[in-house]
């Protein structure tokens, strides 16, 4: 079974538009992680946010991390066409070294 | 820096055929995982291993499905008899150790079962 659920499960907008997914989980963790899957290939890291923080930045994403909820959200400023792909939140435990994967986002950027 | 590498890319086979997939990670990288991913949905961990001791082998059909990572290098997924169920890309990814380490893809073998 799948720890995550991502929201939505597809998005299209326009190139420069701004795209929010978000990732809700289910039990404790110790970080969570989001990955991007261009169409018939591995999966990429983007960005690691901890427990213990509630917003982080990288170029043109910024996570956030709310452990109350338990749920996170991530955004990308500025879509280009590039950043077409799925997007899929991963959690991990305390003391363990498994990822669970979400059903992830399909983002769609129209040029 | 290599990527993971995973070969075959792509394999067809009939059911109830064997089939095995490869997979040689990140050089330095002690802990290495098989995923499944079936078509619109996230990656499910099969098995991992870290060095040579796999350690997490829950999610693993053990009745068809077996893995070995001699050495504690490349490692091999192999499966007999397959199935058709078993239509699914398989990923392989690895990492350093530590709590806050991402993992790293290989780009999968996309199995198709007929």
């Amino acid at each position: 079974s799948q720890q995550g659920e991502e929201d939505p499960q597809a998005l299209s907008i326009q190139e420069g538009e701004n795209a929010t997914m978000n990732c809700s989980y289910k039990t404790s963790i110790n970080n969570l992680q989001w990955y991007r899957q261009n169409s018939g290939r591995g999966l990429v890291h983007l960005i690691l946010i901890r427990s213990n923080e509630r917003e982080k930045h990288s170029g043109r994403l910024r996570v956030t991390l709310d452990t109350s909820k338990k749920s996170s959200s991530l955004l990308i400023t500025a879509s280009r066409a590039a950043d077409t792909a799925s997007y899929f939140c991963a959690t991990s435990s305390a003391g363990a070294n498994n990822l669970f994967f979400g059903t992830g986002t399909r983002l769609t950027v129209i040029p | 820096e290599a990527g993971v590498v995973q070969s075959p890319r792509y394999k067809i086979i009939e059911k109830k055929q064997p089939v095995a997939f490869w997979c040689n990670p990140i050089s330095g990288h002690n802990t290495l995982y098989w995923y499944l991913q079936n078509l619109g949905q996230g990656p499910e961990l099969l098995i991992r291993y870290e060095n040579e001791e796999a350690v997490d082998d829950s999610q693993l059909p053990k009745d068809r499905f077996s893995a070995e990572r001699l050495k504690g290098v490349d490692s091999t997924l192999k499966i007999q008899p397959a199935e058709l169920g078993d239509s699914a890309v398989y990923l392989c990814a690895s990492r350093v150790g530590g709590n806050y380490n991402e993992q790293f893809f290989g780009p999968g073998t996309r199995l198709t079962v007929l």
